[in-house]
């Protein structure tokens, strides 16, 4: 049974704070790690994507892979209130074709206070 | 662009009625999802389309029958629901990379 373990929240911040969001996974063949952001009744959007071991960085996100340690985060600096939302940490294995399986976490639940 | 539409927004139905969710991608993407979501949970996977061709069912019940009509376009037709099966319905496209995920279609069943 593959798991993706995410602490579910909430992770409260104060504005202009870094947000360490954590996520770990059970399956040592997973090749791909993404994060997502959904807002409350909208659909996820993808904000990061990661497949090698180190970090990446894009503006204010900077998503983390250490895959030895089964183990991937997203920090979120200067976090703003419309960084308020549900983060959902996602791995893929390639089930061939042009896609990955994802398997989602739970997702945690970030508030961001002003 | 990565834009992937879906209509309806909004679709109230009973259990007795035929309807149809419709998902359009023009990023040129080759494998399309159907994901069914619940309040507060996370994605399920329900279809896989690669290269228009089914390529996973996710032992979805016969009531939800997906279908490609070409690369672009995925729908996924509906009849004889039940009222757990109301949630947000999620179309979503990708190309050897990160999914990109249409706004949904939030489905209510009576």
């Amino acid at each position: 049974q593959k798991e993706v373990e995410q602490n579910s929240g909430p992770l409260s911040v104060p504005e202009g704070a870094i947000a360490s969001l954590n996520c770990t996974y059970s399956d040592r063949g997973s090749q791909s790690f993404f994060w997502y952001r959904q807002y409350s009744g909208k659909s996820p959007e993808l904000i990061m994507s990661i497949y090698s071991n180190g970090d990446k960085e894009d503006g204010r996100f900077t998503a983390q892979l250490n895959k030895a340690s089964q183990y991937v985060s997203l920090l979120i600096r200067d976090s703003q209130p419309s960084d308020s939302a549900t983060y959902l940490c996602a791995v893929g294995v390639d089930s061939g074709g042009s896609n990955y399986k994802l398997t989602f976490g739970k997702g945690t639940l970030l508030t961001v206070n002003p | 662009d990565t834009e992937v539409t879906q209509t309806p927004k909004h679709l109230v139905m009973g259990m007795t009625n035929k309807k149809s969710l419709k998902c359009e991608q023009h990023m040129g993407h080759r494998a399309m999802y159907w994901y069914k979501q619940k309040a507060k949970k996370p994605p399920e996977l329900m279809f896989v389309y690669s290269y228009e061709k089914l390529s996973i069912n996710e032992s979805v019940p016969s009531r939800f029958s997906p279908e490609c009509p070409n690369s672009s376009l995925l729908n996924l037709h509906l009849h004889a629901l039940q009222p757990e099966d109301s949630a947000l319905y999620l179309c979503a496209s990708s190309q050897a990379g990160g999914k990109y995920f249409g706004p949904g279609t939030r489905l209510l069943v009576l």
